[in-house]
């Protein structure tokens, strides 16, 4: 069946330093590819998306390309602030109704 | 635009009983999923409801029912519940179909945390 699989945390940075998550996927055929964030207390947020192979997803700062030549949507963002503190979740999405989500990746990031 | 709400934020339960969780979909909306979140996991897929009628369920027994109502807001029952059932309970909303295309991303709401006893 379809899942997802991204780098356990947590990930502990300091400001200003590059960031990167791994998520693989497996599934069948072309999904949706997705980040969520759910900031403390709160809950989850959509952060970016893509819906095709190289289309490259990008919000306040982070950015992410599906790769389906390696399975993969790693969320990448060049200079993080203490305010990206959050846990960070890859999905995707292969059918009208439900999105399958990973375990989440718990980053902190040290002033 | 309002968002996705949900009622009520907490809610304590003991073993047996039953619990009603409510869900107001973001405006323009027409179709309402359910996810359960376990402390430390991702969310699992409840069931969704587009236009009233169930439209996909996840790995949940029965005793996790649901409804959606004319104005498209929605409800997550849950009978007979057990200790496992303790966790964040989130319901997203979706437009459906717009511009001809079935729109996939979700929105939503702040959840509802429930502790069984």
């Amino acid at each position: 069946g379809n899942s997802v699989t991204q780098m356990e945390g947590p990930v502990t940075l300091s400001e200003e330093a590059f960031l990167t998550i791994n998520c693989t996927y497996t599934a069948t055929g072309y999904p949706s590819l997705f980040w969520y964030v759910q900031y403390p207390g709160e809950g989850l947020q959509l952060l970016l998306k893509a819906t095709k192979a190289d289309d490259k997803g990008s919000n306040k700062g982070f950015e992410a390309t599906y790769r389906k030549e390696t399975t993969s949507f790693h969320l990448e963002k060049g200079s993080v602030q203490v305010s990206d503190s959050a846990v960070y979740f890859c999905a995707l999405s292969q059918s009208a109704s439900k999105i399958i989500f990973g375990s989440g990746t718990r980053l902190s990031i040290r002033p | 635009e309002t968002g996705v709400t949900q009622s009520p934020t907490h809610l304590i339960k003991t073993r047996g009983q039953q619990v009603t969780l409510r869900c107001s979909s973001q405006s323009g909306h027409n179709t309402v999923s359910w996810y359960q979140q376990a402390l430390g996991q991702g969310p699992q897929f409840i069931f969704q409801y587009y236009r009233e009628e169930e439209n996909g369920r996840g790995n949940f027994p029965p005793r996790f029912s649901g409804l959606q109502f004319p104005n498209y807001s929605s409800e997550l029952n849950v009978n007979a519940l057990e200790l496992d059932d303790s966790a964040l309970y989130l319901c997203a909303s979706s437009p459906g179909t717009s511009g001809g295309q079935y729109q996939e991303t979700q929105y939503f709401g702040p959840g509802t945390r429930l502790l069984v006893l």
